[in-house]
């Protein structure tokens, strides 16, 4: 079985300052790595995967990921966030074809 | 392109009433997913077809709730009788060949 804990619900930040969403899992078998970015009333949108290869993965709009096998994590990090950075924001580790989701970290961004 | 299509957006009824919820994947895709979202339990794996045939639904609650996959265009999601434990959000999610699932916009469900 596999399980995925991101251990703050809610994270409050200025705007332009950085910002780290945790996010630690547990599996017995090679895993992917997902982060799902949930904007209010919208259904869930891939920000960034790890399947292989360089441990650092990042998106288009300035976030990145890096996957520790060691330590087991895949923490989300942005340098300097905007207002509409705001949203949920979901890990996920696949196994086969089932997708397992953390509880979700609330990122709010205020000026 | 069209993405995955939840309809309706909203639906609220009153507990005991038959629910259906249709999901119209990504052209293309060969397996579909069912979701539920709710405060306390997080995002749930409901149900998951492959090539139209229902590969697990070991996460389907209870037989009040059963899910048909008639086509490779088109899936439905039905709750009989409905109560008010079952509010939620549901969401469709569709995908090919190990690339990352696309899911819908969801339905909100309310059942008073």
């Amino acid at each position: 079985a596999q399980s995925v804990t991101q251990l703050d619900s809610q994270v409050p930040v200025f705007e332009e300052a950085p910002v780290e969403l945790r996010c630690n899992y547990s599996s017995s078998v090679s895993v992917y790595l997902f982060w799902y970015v949930q904007y209010p009333n919208q259904g869930l949108q891939l920000l960034l995967k790890y399947l292989s290869g360089s441990t650092l993965v990042e998106s288009i709009n300035g976030f990145e990921a890096e996957f520790n096998k060691s330590q087991t994590s895949f923490h989300l990090r942005k340098p300097s966030v905007h207002i509409s950075d705001t949203a949920e924001y979901f890990c996920a580790v696949e196994s086969n074809y089932k997708l397992t989701f953390g509880k979700g970290t609330l990122l709010t961004v205020n000026p | 392109d069209a993405g995955v299509i939840q309809s309706p957006r909203h639906e609220v009824t009153e507990m005991g009433q038959e629910v259906t919820l249709r999901c119209k994947p990504i052209s293309g895709h060969n397996s579909l997913f069912w979701y539920r979202q709710t405060m306390m339990r997080g995002l749930e794996l409901l149900i998951y077809f492959n090539n139209n045939v229902p590969i697990d639904d070991s996460g389907m609650p209870e037989d009040r709730f059963s899910a048909k996959m008639p086509n490779a265009s088109f899936s439905t999601l039905k709750i009989q009788p409905s109560e008010p434990r079952d509010s939620a959000v549901y969401f469709c999610a569709s995908t090919r060949g190990g690339q990352p699932q696309h899911f819908g916009d969801g339905t909100r469900l309310s059942i008073l």
